[in-house]
């Protein structure tokens, strides 16, 4: 069974540039989230998809992240203007089922430099 | 928003050494999971707890969910060389929404 697979894996910006990223999940899986992992920090959910509607963004910093899952499959995250501060690994994962007990399998990050 | 704290933050042990590591919180969990990631990948579950007092092992691994869900530990006995990486302990709370991770645990073992 293929992972969770992201693209791109390195990504180097200027800040105020725009930047994307792209995450495919497990085939199947109908809940995809994207976390943000700080240098030296733990993952940090930024928004949650069941299928292609949002379940939580609470945490996401609307004013320049924007996310999508229009089909209820792969999903791009997006960030204008970015900052210095956004440097960060961009993490997708995907799991079968929303909240419960199911494994969230996480794909192998986008590494992002702000400059 | 709930704090996880995970101490400690890193370790050098010897090969053959055990481990413990632990994760206490501010507020209750109904979920507690551990995972361990390795350079240049994503985080990996290791074990998964589900019941306030429950004890599981997962081959050398050993992780509890504390009595008053607000703590949880994970120890590794007889540490080899490729358990070295950063653990990272989770929580959700009773919504099963998102979960919090702790800042974790790098883990180094000298062969």
């Amino acid at each position: 069974e293929a992972g969770v697979a992201q693209s791109p894996r390195y990504k180097i910006i200027e800040k105020r540039q725009s930047v994307a990223f792209w995450c495919n999940p497990i085939s199947g899986h109908a809940t995809l989230y994207w976390y943000q992992q700080i240098l030296g920090q733990g993952p940090k959910l930024l928004i949650q998809f069941q299928n292609n509607g949002v379940v939580d963004d609470s945490q996401l910093p609307k004013d320049r992240f924007s996310a999508e899952r229009l089909k209820g499959v792969d999903s791009t995250l997006k960030i204008q203007p970015a900052k210095l501060e956004d440097s960060a690994v961009y993490l997708c994962a995907s799991s079968s089922v929303w909240g419960g007990d199911n494994e969230q399998f996480f794909g192998p990050g986008t590494r992002l430099t702000v400059l | 928003g709930q704090q996880l704290n995970q101490s400690p933050q890193s370790m050098f042990i010897q090969e053959g050494e055990d481990v413990s590591m632990n994760c206490t919180s501010s507020s209750i969990f109904n979920t507690w999971l551990w995972y361990k990631q390795d350079p240049g990948e994503g985080p990996v579950l290791l074990i998964a707890l589900y019941k306030a007092g429950e004890l599981t092992s997962n081959g050398r691994l050993t992780a509890q969910f504390g009595i008053t869900r607000k703590d949880s530990f994970l120890n590794i006995s007889a540490s080899i060389p490729s358990d070295v990486g950063i653990y990272f302990c989770a929580g959700q709370d009773s919504t099963l929404r998102d979960m919090r991770f702790g800042a974790g645990t790098r883990l180094t073992v000298k062969p």
